[in-house]
């Protein structure tokens, strides 16, 4: 069957390079942001999250940054490996909705090694 | 994994049929979602539950329909099935965002759904 991945922006890395997905989010009432990694086959997985009242935030590997005045939203992963290919969503809190997410349409991530 | 479990994972049917996917957790949360995925969207609302017997519509509903009866098992009904509900669907489930938590969601494998 068809793949999620297919029309989607893609961005294409070597192994052990940072590689870095952009976002543009488009609700400036969204006060938190989440970023999930989706492989071939399987459901989103939650990678990363963020506030609206941070700049930044790092986890093992991800680094996700936040820019409120050109409403951007990017995910950067250090030393990228085989197993990070994946198509990566951004979503928002609709509008600041506390139980509903409005998901962006994704980047397909390959790794090269 | 976050002990939800979708089925069927895979389904082929036509044009007209009725079709039900379950959506089944062990995790005990209040809210729960259906989402479609589909090249070129991304994954869209169909509805949601924040209940038993409590639901609501999301971005997509129109064809569809859900139920809740009970906090474990969240229903999917395509009363009609039409190719262009042909998707892949995703059951989701999750806790509101507040001081200690962002509303993450977490997704079931997801269920392929064909319309012939």
């Amino acid at each position: 069957g068809e793949s999620v991945g297919l029309h989607l922006p893609t961005l294409s890395v070597q192994e052990g390079d940072n590689s870095i997905i952009n976002c543009a989010y488009s609700n400036s009432a969204s006060d938190y942001f989440i970023w999930y990694k989706q492989e071939s086959g399987k459901g989103p997985q939650f990678i990363i999250d963020i506030r609206s009242n941070m700049d930044k935030r790092q986890g093992q590997r991800v680094t996700v940054l936040l820019n409120k005045t050109v409403k951007h939203l990017s995910l950067q992963i250090a030393a990228t490996q085989p197993g990070d290919s994946a198509v990566y969503f951004c979503a928002e809190n609709s509008g600041g909705s506390n139980y509903k997410l409005t998901f962006g349409k994704g980047t397909l991530l390959t790794v090269n090694p | 994994d976050a002990g939800i479990t979708q089925s069927p994972r895979h389904k082929v049917t036509e044009t007209g049929t009725p079709v039900t996917l379950r959506c089944h957790q062990t995790e005990n949360h209040r809210y729960m979602y259906w989402y479609r995925q589909d090249p070129g969207h991304g994954l869209r609302l169909i509805h949601y539950s924040y209940g038993v017997k409590d639901t609501d519509k999301g971005e997509v509903s129109d064809g569809y329909s859900v139920s809740r009866s009970k906090t474990e098992d969240f229903l999917l009904t395509l009363e009609s099935a039409t190719s262009s509900q042909t998707s892949v669907y995703f059951c989701a489930i999750g806790f509101p965002a507040g001081k200690t938590n962002t509303g993450e969601l977490f997704f079931g494998e997801g269920s392929r759904l064909t319309v012939l």
